[in-house]
């Protein structure tokens, strides 16, 4: 069974200081993984995806996210935080699972918190 | 594009109340989405399309129903309402299941 851990239920950093959020999965095949950040009382909106192709993914408003399939990682990472990226995080795996249907499977969230 | 939108915004139900939650796309998106979300719980599917007149049980179907009768609609359906169904609920789309999935902007729903 495939599932996702995002490893802090909560991250606090200063304006300025890199960001980092940690997300690992469990599958036994070759997953699409996404990042979506929710703003308090908003919809999901999609950072960035991972689909096979390069390793190192680039996403909206500077974050990025490198998969490691050695240590069935995909971290969220931001060189530098700021106020307006105060918000959920939830890494998402999505696996086929046959016949045309796909699993997807949402982390818990990262509430991150950035202190001015 | 207006891209995914759901109403209402809010509403309060009395328990043992029916409503509908309305999710549009304008996308020309096959695959729809309802999920659930609780706080400090994540996401959690609700029921999904892959194309209209086709729908499925996701994690926590009980207490729900759906139907697709265009492929723009997919409306979610509460039937005899429980406190248990407080919640946001959000509606989603993608051009195919391994792709991105767009929201919607939510419905807050409270029984009561």
């Amino acid at each position: 069974a495939q599932s996702v851990t995002q490893l802090d239920s909560h991250v606090s950093v200063s304006e300025g200081t890199p960001v980092l959020l940690r997300c690992n999965y469990s599958s036994s095949y070759s997953p699409s993984l996404f990042w979506y950040v929710q703003h308090p009382n908003k919809g999901l909106q999609l950072l960035l995806k991972y689909t096979s192709a390069a390793t190192l993914v680039k996403g909206i408003n500077g974050f990025e996210a490198e998969f490691k399939k050695s240590e069935t990682s995909f971290h969220l990472t931001k060189p530098s935080a700021h106020m307006s990226d105060a918000a959920e995080y939830f890494c998402v795996v999505t696996l086929y699972s046959g016949a045309g249907s796909y699993q997807l499977t949402f982390g818990k969230g990262t509430k991150l918190s950035v202190i001015p | 594009n207006a891209g995914v939108t759901q109403t209402p915004k809010f509403r309060i139900l009395k328990i043992g109340q029916s409503m509908t939650l309305q999710c549009a796309q304008d996308m020309n998106h096959n695959y729809m989405y309802w999920y659930r979300q609780d706080p400090g719980m994540g996401l959690k599917l609700i029921y999904y399309s892959v194309g209209a007149g086709i729908t499925d049980k996701g994690e926590v179907p009980n207490g729900y129903n759906v139907s697709r009768s265009t492929t723009e609609d997919f409306p979610l359906r509460l039937e005899l309402a429980a406190p248990s169904q407080t919640s946001v609920y959000f509606c989603a789309s993608s051009r195919q299941g391994y792709y991105e999935q767009y929201f919607g902007p939510g419905t807050r729903l409270t029984v009561t």
